[in-house]
């Protein structure tokens, strides 16, 4: 019974690099959640997708992130030209269509040198 | 005004003792509740949701909620050193299925043998 999956759990970027992160979601569920926690902070919401949707992107931002759930496949977040200030942990939730409770991922660890 | 707010502790209790955690919110919208652990270093995992003013029990643990006071609490009985670890509290921000949590910063509780 497999829970929410990330990969690569550890990931390390050079400055202008670009980072791609994936989630696949607790099987049956419809709806990821991205989530940043920087460290000695919150964690905070970045974006809401269901399949081939955004839904919500207000924690995104503006510029270099972009994320997706494609119809197959895992969801993407991905961060372009990296900087050192997007070192953080980066986890994924996913939750059933019908219900708000999300179940979070092991989360990656995102170091930018 | 933070949207949901924690003392980051941190609280230390006894082995065997009750933890008291509280969290208090600004925003009135709001209908969902969770309380989520995590350990140094690991993903948040769901302790327990509560929707409905008054207690919600779940073995050691029990959330309370107070909407009128905009106030969410969670109480661990018989705390074990096992307990150790930073307590999030969280809402779903607005009322409906937004699918944006909104976490507090986190209080950080030490149960001592």
């Amino acid at each position: 019974n497999a829970g929410v999956m990330q990969n690569p759990r550890h990931l390390v970027r050079r400055r202008g690099q670009e980072a791609r992160l994936r989630c696949s979601p607790v099987k049956g569920h419809s709806h990821v959640y991205w989530y940043r926690q920087l460290p000695e902070e919150g964690l905070k919401f970045m974006v809401y997708l269901q399949k081939e949707n955004i839904i919500d992107e207000s924690g995104m931002p503006k510029e270099r992130f972009s994320a997706e759930f494609p119809k197959e496949g895992p969801s993407i977040l991905r961060i372009q030209q990296v900087v050192r200030g997007d070192s953080a942990a980066y986890f994924c939730a996913s939750s059933p269509w019908d219900v708000d409770t999300q179940y979070f991922g092991p989360g990656t660890r995102l170091t930018v040198l | 005004q933070k949207e949901v707010e924690q003392n980051s502790g941190p609280l230390s209790v006894p082995e065997g003792a009750i933890a008291s955690l509280n969290c208090t919110y600004s925003d009135r919208g709001s209908q969902s509740f969770f309380w989520y652990r995590q350990y140094s270093g690991k993903s948040p995992e769901l302790i327990m949701s509560i929707y409905s003013n008054g207690d919600k029990e779940d073995g050691r643990f029990t959330a309370q909620l107070n909407k009128a006071s905009q106030y969410v609490s969670l109480l661990i009985r018989d705390s074990q050193p096992s307990d150790s670890a930073t307590y999030l509290c969280a809402l779903e921000h607005g009322s409906g299925n937004t699918g944006k949590l909104i976490f507090g910063q986190g209080t950080t509780l030490q149960v001592k043998p």
